[in-house]
């Protein structure tokens, strides 16, 4: 199957400072990545979608000066955590799909932990 | 009313045992459908897609798509305790974008 690489997979973080994450599709072009989050024993929250050459579309609830999302191109998109506080400290999780009609390749995850 | 909802459990069944997992979906145009699994501190798996109505079958998973009822099932047969985990049903949504919305995940216990 289709890979996705996700990078960290684990980082620590002082209150305040700025974290980034990327996620790669390995073997297909994707011009939609998306972005989850997840706290412990709770679902997967959709934050953004990532979109190739545009802005990224964020859900109701999340703030995108926060989460700064870039999708420079059809393979890599990163989402930087800005000043990063501990209510911050979760599983991020990126996918993407070559087409709206496959499944979609997630990453292998990325626990931060600001402290 | 959630996009995609599923009962959040824990199921718990014997091993040997069929286990059922069931999801309900509020776009009513959506095409996709797929089944996770998920282990704790681990990215979602995929174990199922399913696109037409009907049952389709891999090995010990059967998905079950019922598009006029807004319904997606996934049975398990012969569980094992390796398949207990968390199971997230996804559903990709065709009004306001591409997207994939996940349901809360319903956890499975196979009890050896």
């Amino acid at each position: 199957g289709a890979v996705v690489s996700q990078h960290p997979s684990w980082v620590i973080c002082k209150s305040g400072t700025s974290v980034k994450i990327e996620c790669r599709s390995l073997d297909f072009q994707a011009t939609t990545m998306f972005w989850y989050r997840q706290f412990p024993k709770q679902s997967l929250m959709l934050m953004a979608t990532s979109n190739e050459g545009s802005k990224a579309t964020y859900e109701q609830g999340v703030e995108k000066d926060k989460f700064l999302i870039n999708h420079a191109s059809l393979t890599l998109s990163t989402l930087t955590v800005t000043s990063a506080h501990p209510e911050d400290s979760s599983f991020y999780i990126c996918s993407a799909a070559p087409d709206r009609n496959t499944e979609a390749f997630f990453g292998q995850g990325t626990r931060l932990t600001v402290v | 009313q959630k996009e995609v909802e599923q009962n959040s459990g824990p199921l718990s069944v014997p091993e040997g045992a069929i286990a059922s997992l069931n999801c309900t979906y509020s776009d009513r145009g959506s095409q996709s459908f797929f089944w996770y699994r998920q282990y704790s501190g681990k990215s979602p798996e995929l174990i199922m897609s399913i696109y037409s109505n009907g049952d389709k079958e891999d090995g010990r998973f059967t998905a079950q798509l019922n598009k006029a009822s807004q319904y997606v099932s996934l049975l398990i047969r012969d569980s094992q305790p390796s398949d207990s985990a968390t199971y997230l049903c996804a559903v990709n949504g065709n009004t306001g974008g591409f997207k994939t919305i996940f349901g809360a995940g319903t956890r499975l216990f196979v009890k050896a």
